[in-house]
């Protein structure tokens, strides 16, 4: 089965820095990959997806994330961070078997710090 | 579009009591999927459908959950007997297409309290 580890359940940065966002992913086939975003008390909205057409994806809000086959990651960044970032994110991987049933990561809580 | 509808967005009842959930999704889209999101498990997908008919309703968590579609722009999930540890958010998305690229879009939630 496929599964996705996002390595920080907590990442804290100043407005203005970069984020970064870690996740890894387990899988024996050309995985499909999102990062979804959900705002307290909202539901999840995505971010951006890897469709196998490009490596670098370019998502909503300044996001952006890279697929790296040799090290099975796609981490999310974003050159400087904004306060309306401050969400909790979850990579997803598609799984094999049959149409799209998603597996989420453990979360991370992104806090802007003023 | 208005999105995915669900309703209620909380629902607060006491052990023992049938709890219904509901879910309206994007018109025109022929999959749509029910999770389940808690603190301990994360968000987990509990049952998905394709032009109204289950196809895999293997994270069901027992029998006392059960999900219908009985059309194409009307969704439930109904708890009977509910119980304490059935507390959480659970969510209703829909999308076009069962392709693994095709984008899921979620509901707001339902947020679940069992006394």
């Amino acid at each position: 089965a496929q599964s996705v580890t996002q390595l920080d359940s907590h990442v804290s940065v100043s407005e203005g820095t970069p984020v970064l966002l870690r996740c890894n992913y387990s899988s024996s086939y050309s995985p499909s990959l999102f990062w979804y975003v959900q705002h307290p008390n909202k539901g999840l909205q995505l971010l951006l997806k890897y469709t196998s057409a490009a490596t670098l994806v370019k998502g909503i809000n300044g996001f952006e994330a890279e697929f790296k086959k040799s090290e099975t990651s796609f981490h999310l960044t974003k050159p400087s961070a904004h306060m309306s970032d401050a969400a909790e994110y979850f990579c997803v991987v598609s799984d094999l078997g049959g149409a799209q049933k998603l597996v989420f990561g453990q979360g991370t809580r992104l806090t802007i710090n003023p | 579009d208005a999105g995915v509808i669900q309703s209620p967005r909380h629902e607060v009842t006491e052990m023992g009591q049938e709890v219904t959930l509901r879910c309206k999704p994007i018109s025109g889209h022929d999959y749509l999927f029910w999770y389940r999101q808690t603190m301990m498990r994360g968000l987990e997908l509990l049952i998905y459908f394709n032009n109204n008919v289950p196809i895999d309703d293997s994270g069901m968590p027992e029998d006392r959950f059960s999900a219908k579609m009985p059309n194409a722009s009307f969704s439930t999930l109904k708890i009977q007997p509910s119980e304490p540890r059935d507390s959480a958010v659970y969510f209703c998305a829909s999308s076009s297409g069962g392709g693994k690229f095709d984008t899921q879009y979620f509901g707001p939630g339902t947020r679940l309290t069992v006394l």
